[in-house]
């Protein structure tokens, strides 16, 4: 089943701690991407990759981090120097040709 | 750097009716504008998208307008159906036909559809 998953779906964090939210994808996409959703404001680009071993900062890039080290993979991790990381994020990947973004189904990470 | 608004953050209509969801942008150089639709609890899937070239695309029950010297778009949605409640969001981008899409997302509406 073609798709991007997105693991967890849910995680609790204590402050101060890094979390890293996974994002894998079996559609041969070369262009991944991570988005923040907060309610009133839609979705902001944290950061994106266009191929393997290069990734590009997006509007909202501080505090956060990414590797793209396989083309399948995309992971972000939320570093404590985030100072709002409580959040539901998703990840998106498109074909090389441009055009449509397919979604993961979210992660949404609570930090206490 | 682009910035998108869109109106209103929340429409409601009676079953049947058409909805009417405008946005606008800052960026001249943008050229991509898609729809994308958020179900509640689900992942935003695209519905729509026009590119500059044209002013006006339609696929059934939904059409997408675009004014290129006012920077605006619009997204219609005629004979409603409680299936079409959700989010809505609208975006832009410089967009080429390769590589990533740097896509600038509107704040969304939420589009709720009465019986």
């Amino acid at each position: 089943d073609g798709g991007i998953t997105q693991s967890p779906k849910y995680l609790f964090r204590k402050e101060g701690q890094n979390v890293t939210l996974s994002c894998e994808q079996n559609l041969n996409h070369d262009a991944m991407y991570w988005y923040r959703q907060d309610p009133g404001q839609g979705l902001r680009l944290i950061y994106y990759s266009q191929i393997v071993n290069d990734f590009q900062k997006g509007d909202i890039a501080e505090g956060y981090s990414v590797s793209r080290e396989k083309k399948e993979s995309f992971p972000l991790t939320v570093t404590s120097a985030q100072k709002n990381p409580t959040a539901f994020y998703l990840c998106a990947s498109s074909p090389s040709q441009g055009g449509e973004l397919f979604f993961g189904e979210g992660s949404r990470l609570t930090v206490l | 750097g682009e910035n998108v608004e869109q109106h209103p953050s929340t429409l409601s209509v009676q079953e049947g009716d058409s909805a009417v969801i405008k946005c606008t942008y800052s960026d001249s150089a943008s050229n991509y504008f898609p729809w994308y639709k958020q179900e509640l609890g689900k992942r935003p899937q695209l519905i729509i998208d026009i590119r500059s070239n044209v002013g006006e695309k339609k696929d059934q029950r939904i059409a997408v307008t675009l004014n290129k010297t006012a920077k605006h778009f619009s997204l219609h949605i005629t004979e409603t159906q409680p299936e079409d409640s959700a989010v809505y969001f609208c975006a832009a981008s410089r967009g080429s036909l390769q590589g990533a899409q740097k896509l600038v997302f509107g704040q969304g509406t939420r589009l709720t559809i009465n019986p």
